[in-house]
């Protein structure tokens, strides 16, 4: 089985600041990990996602997440937080033969 | 189509009716998801099918949920007896398989009300 735990379900941050969204995983296989953005009153689309090779992945709108395997972390960063950055984050695991698994979410508030 | 078609967008119903929510899946998309949103949540997912495996069922909340994909394309999902609490946003996903290292691909979502 596998499961994913987002900590913390609102991040706030000024404008500017660091962003960092939390996502720790749990799977019995080498898993896939994936990051999702939903903004306001629309679908969910893919900021990045981990597969194999290297760690250090890049997304859209200059997002980055690092695969630790040894800490089962995949958190989410993003140098300067933009008010556009507003909207709910999810952190999802896939791999083996089981469906993908979302954690429960992250809304991420951006303060001017 | 290019990508995860769903409809209607919004459905209004009264309370003790049933609706019915449609999902066109990417095609060639083995693997289709059905999550509900409500106000304020997270994603909950109602159901999960893949191929011609059964489908897992295991977070339809209740009975009088259900969901069907025929010919391994078009899915519905239908909600008996609406009740209030039913109203949130739908979401449909497909993916090329399980366990697969593509990402799954959303629909917009149908947004119900039930009055």
């Amino acid at each position: 089985a596998q499961s994913v735990t987002q900590l913390g379900s609102h991040v706030s941050v000024s404008e500017g600041a660091l962003v960092l969204l939390r996502c720790n995983y749990s799977s019995s296989v080498p898993p896939y990990l994936f990051w999702y953005v939903q903004y306001p009153n629309q679908g969910l689309q893919l900021l990045l996602k981990y597969t194999t090779g290297a760690t250090l992945v890049k997304g859209i709108n200059g997002f980055e997440a690092e695969f630790k395997k040894s800490e089962t972390s995949f958190h989410l960063t993003k140098p300067s937080a933009h008010m556009s950055d507003a909207a709910e984050y999810f952190c999802a695991v896939s791999g083996g033969y089981q469906k993908v698994t979302f954690g429960t979410g992250t809304k991420l508030q951006v303060i001017p | 189509g290019a990508g995860v078609s769903q409809s209607p967008s919004n459905k209004v119903t009264e309370k003790g009716k049933d609706v019915e929510l449609r999902c066109d899946p990417i095609s060639g998309h083995t693997a289709l998801y059905w999550y509900r949103q409500s106000l304020g949540q997270g994603l909950e997912f109602l159901i999960y099918f893949q191929g011609n495996s059964a489908p897992d069922k295991s977070g339809l909340p209740s009975d009088r949920f259900s969901a069907e994909r025929t010919g391994g394309s078009v899915s519905t999902l239908t909600i008996q007896r609406t009740q209030q609490e039913d109203s949130a946003v739908y979401l449909c996903a497909s993916s090329t398989r399980q366990g697969s290292n593509t990402e799954a691909f959303f629909g917009q979502g149908t947004r119900l009300t039930v009055v």
